[in-house]
């Protein structure tokens, strides 16, 4: 059984303030982690495909990083807006890419404007 | 263009009774997911398709679960007995390539209440 962990579980933040939170994964046989944010009642939407140890992807103000050696990835949001309220999802795949995606159970973050 | 569609988008049924759900996936998108989320939990692994054949099916719970992609497009996830316990939402994603390295795209899911 893969574990795959995310902390904290939720989030409260005000408008404005920079978030961060935790993906931490089997080091081991790994191949790729995602970063998916799940609004409530949308499909969830792919943010990062990370494949490589000190990967660092960017997309407006939010930003991920990975470390594979120790299993870990960071997820930052920059100067959060209420828009940004969702759930946040990493999984990880192993070795060969063919195997199964484990989410972890996400963080629900909650931009109070 | 065209997302990831599924129906659909609520179904309720008896305990016991069969159900079909249907992913229709990004046009030429060969790999398609199939995952399950029940309440407070992410997306669990269900079953992985390349083309027509299912490259993983380590995620399907037990033999009422069963999912079929005949012509390497629409897939069906088929419950058998449905129990009360398979209540969740069942996801479909498509991806463009056979690894599970390419991005995912998801559809608005199927919530299955089993009464």
């Amino acid at each position: 059984i893969l574990n795959v962990e995310q902390s904290p579980q939720s989030l409260h933040v005000q408008e404005g303030d920079s978030t961060n939170f935790t993906c931490s994964f089997p080091s081991s046989n790994f191949y790729a982690l995602h970063w998916y944010r799940w609004e409530t009642a949308k499909s969830p939407e792919a943010l990062f495909v990370m494949t490589l140890n000190g990967d660092e992807k960017k997309k407006g103000r939010i930003s991920a990083t990975l470390n594979t050696k120790e299993g870990y990835s960071y997820l930052y949001i920059k100067g959060s807006q209420p828009e940004d309220s969702a759930t946040y999802l990493c999984a990880f795949s192993g070795s060969g890419g063919y195997q199964k995606v484990t989410f972890g159970t996400g963080t629900k973050l909650q931009v109070i404007p | 263009g065209a997302g990831v569609s599924q129906t659909p988008s609520n179904k309720v049924t008896e305990k016991g009774k069969y159900v079909e759900l249907r992913c229709d996936p990004i046009s030429g998108h060969t790999a398609l997911y199939w995952y399950r989320q029940s309440l407070g939990q992410g997306p669990e692994f269900l079953i992985y398709f390349q083309g027509t054949g299912a490259a993983d099916d380590s995620g399907l719970p037990n033999d009422r679960f069963f999912a079929v992609r005949p012509e390497g497009s629409v897939s069906t996830l088929k419950i058998q007995r449905t129990e009360r316990g398979d209540s969740a939402v069942y996801l479909c994603a498509s991806s463009s390539g056979p690894v599970s390295s390419y991005e995912q795209y998801f559809g608005p899911g199927t919530r299955l209440t089993v009464t």
